[in-house]
């Protein structure tokens, strides 16, 4: 079984509506992360989190909100989707710093289209 | 600002030649280096880089980094069509993962 699984893996939807992708792991890490990808731009680091209680921004956070439900579970929202939102969105976690290899994992993806 | 910039953006060889990729980064903080290889799917972990002037070797994929003139380059001998990929670098500060935006390396037969 994956390490890291993201649903739904391909989405469409309209503008406006309200969605939620959901992100689970098993490898036990503290650290989850939603990126989103756009040809040409690479990863866009749009929230972490360190733990159940420690959410924070990133670069790219507006029109988006998460919930870290528990540590194995982190989900992503779009409170009113935009066309320009269509992406490509990538879960991650990573170990504590120093604990492990520094590096992340990463969920299959969601490919996400508002039309 | 916390970047990583790539070159080149994209790449097309021959089966059996070697390819450079670079990858230089600005990022405060900083504490490792990684390459990872995307096919149509999320990205796998190739290396991790600490320390300047240690070469990291997987096969015909090497990766070295100079951490006084901030960059890295990822090396593939003998090209195969299955390396046709995009290859992303990022810069870990320990807390975040900073992402160039790749390069696209494409093999052809």
């Amino acid at each position: 079984d994956a390490d890291v699984t993201q649903t739904p893996r391909n989405r469409i939807t309209k503008t406006g509506k309200r969605i939620m992708l959901e992100c689970s792991q098993t490898k036990g890490h503290d650290r989850m992360y939603w990126y989103r990808q756009d040809p040409g731009l690479g990863l866009q680091l749009i929230y972490y989190s360190f733990d159940v209680k420690d959410i924070n921004k990133g670069e790219i956070s507006d029109g988006y909100s998460v919930s870290r439900q528990a540590q194995a579970k982190f989900s992503l929202s779009l409170e009113s989707a935009i066309p320009n939102q269509t992406a490509l969105y990538f879960c991650a976690t990573s170990d504590l710093p120093g604990t492990g290899l520094d590096t992340q994992y990463f969920g299959p993806g969601t490919r996400l289209t508002v039309l | 600002e916390d970047k990583v910039v790539q070159s080149p953006l994209s790449l097309v060889v021959h089966e059996g030649d070697t390819v450079t990729l670079n990858c230089s980064y600005e990022v405060t903080n900083f504490r490792s280096l990684l390459w990872y290889k995307q096919e149509k799917k999320a990205p796998t972990f190739l290396f991790m880089l600490t320390s300047s002037g240690i070469e990291k070797k997987s096969g015909r994929l090497s990766s070295i980094l100079d951490k006084k003139e901030l960059f890295s380059i990822l090396n593939i001998t003998a090209t195969q069509t299955g390396d046709s990929a995009v290859y992303l670098c990022a810069g870990n500060t320990g807390n975040q993962f900073y992402f160039g935006t790749g390069t696209s390396l494409t093999v052809i037969p």
